[in-house]
């Protein structure tokens, strides 16, 4: 069954715009991990949060951890149409060595 | 740079084939992933390898195997192929060493199966 699942399943937006996107999870985890997928090809990981930490900036990147909700989410400050990609959370459980993968947000930037 | 390679990026195969997807990483991880995605349910993890030898099932394992018996290469065999294992495969990989850790991942391979 799927761990994390991302909400919303897509977002369009105009370039400038701020976009958020929400992950939620079922079990007790380590880590928190975003990846982005260009139509096509294989995940490139941003981000990883640990299970003690609430919020991490890389860039334009902001991510947030609650772990008593046991959910997260990514925002991408000012967005570019280059931006315009799936983006998944994956969650790195305490028990076993897997990292599960939610069914991800398709992100349109519109230039 | 990590690299993470599959075989093939297209593979088109027919019905009751045995098929056999290739990944080959060159970091020396312990870790290796195969996954399958279809649009509307994400990645799904298929089979798992924590080292030579050693595998242990995902979440989708059924029509599915894999070989681990290089510490570089992972693959995975399908050994019936049906169309509805028609999908783009992912194969990922990352160290064991120490926790927090990404994964790094194939270009995928879209299989067909006629």
């Amino acid at each position: 069954s799927q761990q994390g699942e991302e909400d919303p399943q897509a977002l369009s937006i105009q370039e400038g715009e701020n976009a958020t996107m929400n992950c939620s999870y079922k079990t007790s985890i380590n880590n928190l991990q975003w990846y982005r997928q260009n139509s096509g090809r294989g995940l490139v990981h941003l981000i990883l949060i640990r299970s003690n930490e609430r919020e991490k900036h890389s860039g334009r990147l902001r991510v947030t951890l609650d772990t008593s909700k046991k959910s997260s989410s990514l925002l991408i400050t000012a967005s570019r149409a280059a931006d315009t990609a799936s983006y998944f959370c994956a969650t790195d459980a305490i028990a076993g060595n897997m990292l599960t993968f939610g069914g991800g947000t398709r992100l349109m930037v519109k230039p | 740079d990590v690299k993470v390679t599959q075989s093939s990026r297209y593979l088109v195969k027919r019905t009751g084939e045995k098929v056999f997807l290739e990944c080959v990483q060159d970091m020396d991880h312990e870790n290796m992933f195969w996954y399958r995605q279809d649009p509307g349910l994400g990645l799904r993890l298929i089979y798992f390898s924590y080292d030579v030898k050693m595998k242990e099932k995902g979440d989708i394992p059924e029509g599915y195997s894999v070989s681990r018996e290089k510490k570089e290469r992972f693959s995975l065999i399908l050994e019936s192929a049906s169309t509805n294992q028609t999908s783009m495969y992912l194969c990922a990989s990352r160290t064991a060493r120490y926790l927090n850790t990404e994964a790094f991942f194939g270009q995928g391979t879209r299989l067909t199966v006629v």
